[in-house]
């Protein structure tokens, strides 16, 4: 079974710009949460999707968006980019149900770096 | 106080020693408690995942949960080199949301 995918792995983008990272999860894994990690802050939850709706969200500005789309996959858009917002973005699927299942399998990664 | 207390490390063992990694927590509500491992360049790693308190052994993993000090453990037995890496704690509770640690820097010297 293929793994977690994320596109692009590496993106160099100026202050202002905005960005769209893509994940598709693990085929029939209809979960996908976004997490942003950063030396400082660690690992931080961004939100959650199941069935194409926001389950969860964590406590980060409203320039951080996302969506689903039928076939699970997700995107993830950060508008107005500042430089903090450098960081490794992951993405991470699971086979959930109605709860929130902790077997998640994350991807690779895309590094943002804003300059 | 921050919710999860992780020890960044670097630790540094040599090999064939157990290694003890720890996090400490603050939010009594927590109630699921997971270790992930995270090499250099990759996503994190789902190794263990224990519901309330109690001790799950799995291979050379041994994690232990002590709800009532706030505290859980993780402690690989033989090292390996392979086994170095950065080690995640992450918890959550009734909310779903899950809340990781920073993450400790394992070496494992051969």
């Amino acid at each position: 079974k293929a793994g977690v995918t994320q596109t692009p792995r590496y993106l160099i983008k100026t202050r202002g710009q905005q960005v769209t990272l893509s994940c598709s999860p693990i085929s029939g894994h209809r979960s996908v949460s976004w997490y942003q990690q950063t030396p400082g802050q660690g690992l931080q939850f961004l939100f959650e999707y199941f069935s194409e709706t926001q389950r969860n969200k964590g406590n980060f500005p409203g320039r951080f968006s996302g969506r689903q789309f039928s076939n699970s996959r997700s995107e993830m858009n950060v508008s107005t980019l500042e430089l903090g917002d450098s960081a490794l973005y992951l993405c991470a699927s699971s086979s959930t149900g109605r709860d929130l299942s902790y077997e998640q399998y994350f991807g690779p990664g895309t590094r943002l770096t804003v300059t | 106080q921050k919710e999860v207390e992780q020890d960044p490390g670097p630790l540094s063992v040599p090999e064939g020693a157990i290694v003890s990694l720890n996090c400490t927590y603050s939010n009594s509500a927590f109630q699921y408690f997971m270790w992930y491992r995270q090499y250099s360049r990759k996503g994190p790693e789902l190794l263990m995942y224990t519901y309330s308190s109690g001790n799950k052994e799995d291979g050379r993993f041994t994690a232990q949960v002590d709800k009532s000090s706030k505290y859980i453990s993780l402690f690989i037995r033989d090292s390996q080199p392979s086994d170095s890496a950065t080690y995640l704690c992450a918890m959550s509770g009734r909310d779903d949301k899950i809340i990781f640690g920073k993450g400790t820097r394992l070496h494992i010297l051969p």
